[in-house]
């Protein structure tokens, strides 16, 4: 069975740095990109970035570039998000997701199939 | 970046309503476009990917169809537990973008 469990929900003050993680299992960690989606309070879901474990290939969303930075340790089937430097505008729940991407005879097909339960990233001083 | 433009924000329907929710890319996204339901207090789940492709085990009341910049995701008959809010999403080279989602409430 497919699994990814997030770290658990975090309080923090402004200016603090912070690192939550997302543990893949029951299926080939290194085959798979992982994606961070960013879901404010009472608002929408955001593409963050994704990164594929296998060789660290990491591309991120302009609006979230030089904001966070994404990591895995493919050894221990986890991947990281994290901040230098936190602000109150950081505050939401974030998800990581496995993306199913595909390409092939000049088709692509790109998908999250699978999420994790969220973790929800306080920042108040 | 393609932008994704999705309406109404919100609806209200009544339990055996048909529900329509369309998703406009601001480019040629061909089929690359997946939608997905959000429950209160959830992780979003994927319905529909590709523009059409119902995912394994979600309800044949689900469908999606479309092409290039526009897209329409329909409920056929709406249940009680389809209180959500759905959001579309288009991939274009790895660069994934989501819709800013329809709440679905029961009339």
């Amino acid at each position: 069975e497919v699994q990814l469990v997030q770290s658990g929900a975090e309080v923090k003050k402004p200016g603090e740095s912070l690192k939550i993680s997302c543990k893949g299992s029951g299926y080939s960690f290194t085959s798979y990109w992982i994606g961070w989606v960013r879901q404010m309070p009472g608002k929408g879901l955001e593409w963050m970035g994704i990164i594929y474990p296998g060789d660290s290939d990491t591309r991120y969303s302009p609006s979230f570039q030089g904001q966070v930075t994404i990591s895995a340790d493919k050894s221990i089937s986890t991947a990281y998000l994290q901040w230098s430097s936190l602000k109150a505008s950081d505050t939401a729940m974030y998800y990581c997701a496995r993306l199913r991407w595909d390409c092939s005879g000049g088709s692509c097909t790109a998908y999250f199939d699978y999420w994790g339960q969220g973790t929800l990233v306080t920042v108040s001083s | 970046d393609i932008q994704m433009t999705q309406s109404p924000s919100s609806l209200s329907a009544s339990v055996g309503d048909r529900v329509t929710i369309t998703c406009q890319a601001s480019q040629d996204i061909s089929n690359y476009l997946n939608w997905y339901q959000q429950k209160p207090g959830k992780a979003p789940k994927l319905l529909i990917y590709d523009a059409s492709n119902l995912e394994t085990g979600v309800p044949s009341r689900f469908s999606g169809s479309g092409s290039g910049t526009d897209f329409t995701f329909t409920i056929s008959s709406l249940q009680p537990e389809d209180i959500a809010t759905y959001y579309c999403q288009q991939y274009d080279n790895l660069r994934l973008t989501f819709g800013g989602g329809t709440k679905v409430e029961i009339k």
